[in-house]
């Protein structure tokens, strides 16, 4: 079965620092996301991306996030001058056109900030 | 309490037994979708319930949906020791092809063998 791929499984990183993480979605889909997972919370939606430009984010995606379909296959989401709170899993996912289709994720990204 | 919430948090049963899982949300959806959790690794999806379905199956799972309730539930049946995980119901009301998901906290299910 396909499947979304993610690196890297875990990165640890100083505060202050730039981090990316990288997902290779599902290659017939066409809608991308990220959430995050902080520990012994809930998954959370950050944002969904679709032809080229974000086209939902929540209030958690703000001006320190962003993301990026760089070539046709990878899906980026950087995070800039990080934080001790953005420790979390970050899962990307992706699906079909359509609100019937699944949301398929990837196995995440651990994010440690030191 | 919040937009998928599941119950019970916890849940211990021995290898055999079927497992019940039930989903509370609040405003109207278009569908339901049950995903797995092991331990610090990813979602796995499990079961797609649409808003006009009531019952599913896929193999020893069976979901329900109640819209009138707002609540859904997972039975795991002949449960055996590898369904231990932690189980969440995530929510879409998305009216576009855009899809937000709002997750649940998750039962933590453990079958003893």
């Amino acid at each position: 079965e396909p499947e979304v791929t993610q690196t890297p499984s875990h990165q640890v990183t100083q505060m202050g620092q730039e981090v990316i993480l990288r997902c290779v979605p599902i290659s017939n889909h066409l809608y991308f996301y990220w959430y995050r997972q902080i520990l012994g919370q809930k998954v959370e939606f950050l944002v969904s991306f679709y032809n080229n430009e974000i086209s939902e984010k929540s209030e958690i995606f703000d001006d320190q996030f962003s993301v990026e379909r760089p070539d046709g296959s990878n899906f980026t989401l950087k995070i800039r001058s990080t934080k001790l709170e953005d420790s979390a899993m970050y899962f990307c996912a992706s699906s079909e056109i359509g609100s019937r289709n699944t949301i398929y994720f990837g196995e995440g990204s651990w994010l440690t900030v030191v | 309490s919040q937009q998928g919430e599941e119950d019970p948090q916890a849940l211990s049963i021995q290898e055999g037994e079927n497992a019940t899982m039930n989903c509370s949300y609040k405003t109207s959806i278009n569908n339901l979708q049950w995903y797995r959790q092991n331990s610090g690794r990813g979602l796995v999806h499990l079961i797609l319930i649409r808003s006009n379905e009531r019952e599913k199956h896929s193999g020893r799972l069976r979901v329900t949906l109640d819209t009138s309730k707002k609540s859904s539930s997972l039975l795991i049946t002949a449960s055996r020791a590898a369904d231990t995980a932690s189980y969440f119901c995530a929510t879409d009301k998305s009216s576009g092809s855009a899809r937000q998901l709002t997750f649940g906290s998750g039962t933590q299910l453990t079958v003893l063998p």
